[in-house]
């Protein structure tokens, strides 16, 4: 079956603008965690969904980012006025999360490009 | 929260010997360790998982173990092949409720032919 897509692969963008990443989980899965990678670095926390739960944004490095998870579907991560420091691969992944089953399903990620 | 620390960062390895990795947790309450295997230009992908009612787990070439109360846990890799060459991740989290899943900081494997 479709596994978890992320729109779009790449993106270039000018410093101060603003971006939207889209992630598309794997139906039914009902967590979809955000994470940054930056080259040759580890994975990031960014954001964490589960269910109708308040989301866990602890991760989230500023309040120029944001995310929204909309009828526990589809994930957009927004970025505002970008910095040179966004400059990542964002991966999404989903996970069932249902009788302890964790394992989460990456997306291959958003490589975005800040100029 | 929990913190979980990796090691080592990168590992040279000749194809046909064994790579170790080793991951220590912080929260005693973590019961779910997955290790991620991530290829260049890909997403991380699930290779192997233990949960904390098994010291031991075993699939092919690969295994995991587990000490609860020294709280470490360890990736086996065994007659190492080029294909192996990667960045591996642990994880520990908890298997209920709502608990994110916190990742290592990721051991780059290369598999010298």
């Amino acid at each position: 079956g479709a596994g978890v897509s992320q729109s779009p692969s790449n993106k270039v963008t000018e410093k101060g603008k603003d971006v939207e990443l889209r992630c598309d989980p794997i139906s039914g899965h009902t967590a979809l965690y955000w994470y940054r990678q930056s080259l040759g670095q580890g994975l990031e926390f960014l954001i964490y969904f589960q269910g109708n739960s308040a989301p866990d944004k602890s991760g989230l490095p500023s309040d120029r980012f944001s995310a929204e998870r909309t009828g526990g579907s589809v994930s957009t991560l927004t970025i505002q006025r970008t910095q040179q420091e966004d400059s990542a691969v964002y991966l999404c992944a989903s996970s069932l999360e249902s009788r302890g089953l964790r394992e989460q399903y990456f997306g291959p990620g958003t490589r975005l490009t800040v100029t | 929260g929990e913190n979980v620390e990796q090691h080592p960062s990168t590992l040279s390895v000749q194809e046909g010997d064994s790579a170790v990795i080793k991951c220590t947790y912080s929260d005693s309450a973590s019961n779910y360790f997955p290790w991620y295997k991530q290829e260049l230009g890909k997403g991380p992908q699930l290779i192997i998982d233990i949960r904390s009612n098994v010291g031991e787990k075993k699939d092919q070439r690969i295994a995991v173990t587990l000490n609860k109360t020294a709280k470490h846990f360890s990736l086996h890799i065994t007659e190492t092949q080029p294909e192996d060459s990667a960045v591996y991740f642990c994880a520990a989290t908890q298997s209920g409720g709502y608990q994110k899943v916190t990742f290592g900081t990721g051991t780059k494997l290369q598999v010298i032919p």
